[in-house]
């Protein structure tokens, strides 16, 4: 069973700030998922990458497959960026998401 | 991009009554749809697998008698919590994929509260 481990769990920044979230985890994968969930719950996913870097708007993802580990990266941090986010991976051949426990942003003015 | 609708978004019922949530995907075809339970402050819990026009797969530890999910068709899955009591207060969320894809797209999610 895949292990997935988020740090930190708790980031608070100033607005403008660069921020990392990091997520690494134990066993071969078929995706690696980003996903944002706000206050009231509902989920968007953000990314999903298998190899390589992605980028949309201010966000960027990283993974090195060899190591493991994903990486999230917010530039010119908002308030509106305040979430919690979520790293999940697909297994090697499997659909289900293993998910991590979410680093909790606050952005504060 | 994709979206998945889930109905109602808040429910507040009855220790015995039962609650029926349906998740849609909008604008592709769902060929499986996943039911997760979240408490608070916690990470999702996956409950069931649901693949179009077969049973549900249920994780260990989930009844399958008492959160029943059909998934008639390719756009629409139903979750109905059985005789619900209120240790089933929880938000539950769905999530959708289509045929040949890893992407998941999750519903905004439904907060059951059971008085």
């Amino acid at each position: 069973k895949n292990e997935v481990e988020q740090s930190p769990q708790n980031l608070t920044a100033q607005e403008g700030e660069f921020i990392t979230i990091n997520c690494s985890y134990s066993v071969g994968i078929s995706a690696l998922h980003w996903l944002q969930q706000h206050p009231g719950g509902g989920i968007v996913s953000l990314f999903m990458l298998s190899s390589g870097k992605k980028k949309h708007g201010r966000l960027i993802a990283t993974i090195n497959i060899q190591e493991k580990h994903s990486s999230l990266h917010i530039t010119a941090s908002h308030p509106r960026d305040s979430a919690v986010y979520i790293c999940a991976v697909s297994g090697a051949g499997s659909y289900q998401l293993t998910f991590g426990k979410g680093t909790k942003l606050s952005v504060i003015p | 991009g994709a979206v998945v609708s889930q109905h109602p978004s808040r429910v507040i019922c009855k220790s015995g009554t039962s609650v029926k949530i349906e998740c849609r995907s909008l604008d592709f075809q769902a060929t499986t749809m996943f039911w997760y339970r979240q408490f608070p402050k916690q990470s999702l819990m996956l409950m069931a697998t649901s693949n179009e026009g077969s049973k549900a797969t249920y994780e260990q530890g989930v009844e399958k008698d008492k959160f029943l999910i059909n998934h008639a068709s390719l756009t629409l899955s139903t979750l109905t919590v059985t005789s619900a009591h209120p240790e089933d207060s929880s938000f539950y969320i769905c999530s959708a994929r289509e045929a040949g894809s890893y992407e998941q797209y999750f519903g905004p999610g439904t907060r059951l509260t059971v008085t």
